[in-house]
């Protein structure tokens, strides 16, 4: 079980938003920033979003974080097909003294 | 450019042991905190281990502590994982990632498999 919560799976059809929560407590989100990571099927994960809201460079500004008291989310707008991946939130634990992720989240692409 | 490359999965019996290596580049290796992530098959992202870049922080996830050892060798810019007493759950691939923003992963190798089973 994942310290962090996310919905198993989410789905939208081509130009679509969609949105993927996070949900924590005041031991990781609630005090640190939020990673979030694609994965595409049998590659390792990629940095999508850092500090909550940050894009690395490379990343389309079609992904979008933000983050609100103990809980996250990553939207995805103008979805398209290479967006079918497992996404994954991470962040930095106090009491564990390390990063917890979520349990990942399967997008379709209808 | 940020490259990790791990070594040395493979399948072991459980009770064996294996050490994995994660050899970084492109980078001061000794000014990054690095990590060791696993990823069972068709799981989530499960963190292991993280050690500082002088080595004076080690921590362990509670699934290894005592079986797991992290250690790293700067000069030969090495990251390593020593596993003990391997057990079926810890079948997984095991990625080295390199801290980024807020301490968390930012670049990850591409991962090496460890198979534990008889």
């Amino acid at each position: 079980q994942s310290v962090l919560t996310q919905p198993p799976s989410a789905s939208g059809t081509p130009g679509q938003r969609v949105t993927i929560s996070c949900s924590g407590s005041s031991s990781n989100i609630g005090s640190k920033t939020v990673n979030w990571y694609q994965q595409l099927p049998g590659t390792a994960p990629k940095l999508l979003i850092f500090s909550n809201s940050q894009r690395p460079s490379g990343v389309p500004d079609r992904f979008s974080g933000s983050k609100s008291g103990t809980s996250a989310s990553l939207a995805i707008s103008g979805l398209q097909s290479e967006d079918e991946a497992d996404y994954y939130c991470a962040s930095w634990d106090v009491n564990l003294n390390g990063p917890v992720f979520g349990g990942g989240t399967k997008l379709t692409v209808l | 450019e940020v490259q990790l490359v791990e070594s040395g999965g493979g399948l072991v019996r459980p009770g064996g042991s294996l050490r994995l290596s994660c050899v970084a580049s492109g980078f001061t290796f000794s000014t990054y905190n690095m990590h060791w992530v696993r990823q069972a098959p068709g799981k989530g992202l499960e963190w292991v281990s993280s050690i500082s870049g002088t080595s004076t922080y080690i921590y362990y996830a509670d699934s290894v502590k005592g079986r797991f050892t992290v250690s790293r060798d700067n000069a030969k810019n090495s990251l390593y994982l020593q596993m003990n007493s391997l057990r079926a759950g810890d079948t997984a691939v095991y990625y080295c990632a390199r801290a980024f923003s807020g301490g968390l992963p930012g670049y990850w190798g591409q991962g090496t498999l460890v198979t534990v089973s008889s």
